[in-house]
């Protein structure tokens, strides 16, 4: 089982540029969504999206797009990359619906670093 | 504004010690999860907590749900080398008109624990 897969897993950008990270899963998965992670914030939600062409903003949402035309795939776009956004990005996936505390499958993360 | 805090922050204890982690908030929640993450790699589930005075046990590492549903705790008995990670507490919250989906997580910061040979 793949689960889970995000590419790259490193990536150095200088500012000013854009970039697409990917996601993909292959669960069959409603819900989708990307955190990213910083030393001593845990994990901040970006973005987030219930199921194909629907999507919604997380707590941290400013410079980045995503779009969902498929139930497998959820690109985060990097509009206009600046050193703040450097982090290590997460995407998860859960099966929505009823019931509380879906476990969320996540990816092994996109190391990425702006100069 | 964090929901979650986590203590403490860094553990550092030698193999066969116990340990417990804490996620505490002024908020009550419907459910509480616990995540474990290795260094490069993704955070993995390891519990949801339901019911205010639930006590799960998975192996050596007992988690309990506070009475009030505003707190729980990670006891990790005789601790080895292959705990060492990150340990993350998460309350889901619901999605969309209606709060009959739930996948939206807000994470604490983290309790990094490292246990020595």
């Amino acid at each position: 089982n793949a689960g889970v897969t995000q590419t790259p897993k490193f990536q150095v950008l200088k500012t000013g540029q854009s970039m697409t990270l990917q996601c993909a899963q292959d669960m069959n998965h409603e819900y989708m969504s990307w955190y990213r992670q910083d030393p001593g914030m845990g994990l901040r939600l970006i973005h987030y999206s219930v199921g194909a062409g629907i999507t919604d903003q997380g707590e941290v949402p400013n410079g980045y797009n995503v779009s969902r035309s498929t139930t497998e795939d959820f690109p985060l776009r990097l509009l206009s990359a600046a050193p703040s956004q450097t982090s290590v990005y997460f995407c998860a996936s859960s099966q929505s619906g009823r019931g509380q505390g879906q476990p969320q499958h996540f990816g092994d993360g996109t190391r990425l670093s702006i100069l | 504004t964090q929901l979650l805090e986590q203590s403490p922050q860094f553990l550092s204890i030698q193999e066969g010690e116990n340990l417990t982690v804490y996620c505490n908030s002024s908020s009550v929640f419907s459910s509480l999860q616990w995540y474990r993450q290795e260094p490069g790699e993704g955070p993995v589930l390891l519990v949801t907590v339901v019911t205010g005075g639930e006590v799960k046990k998975l192996k050596r590492l007992t988690f309990q749900f506070g009475d009030a549903r505003k707190d729980s705790s990670l006891h990790i008995t005789a601790a080895q080398t292959g705990d060492t990670g990150l340990y993350l507490c998460a309350f889901c919250s619901p999605l969309g008109a209606g709060g009959t989906s739930y996948g939206k997580l807000t994470f604490g910061q983290g309790t990094i624990l490292t246990v020595h040979p």
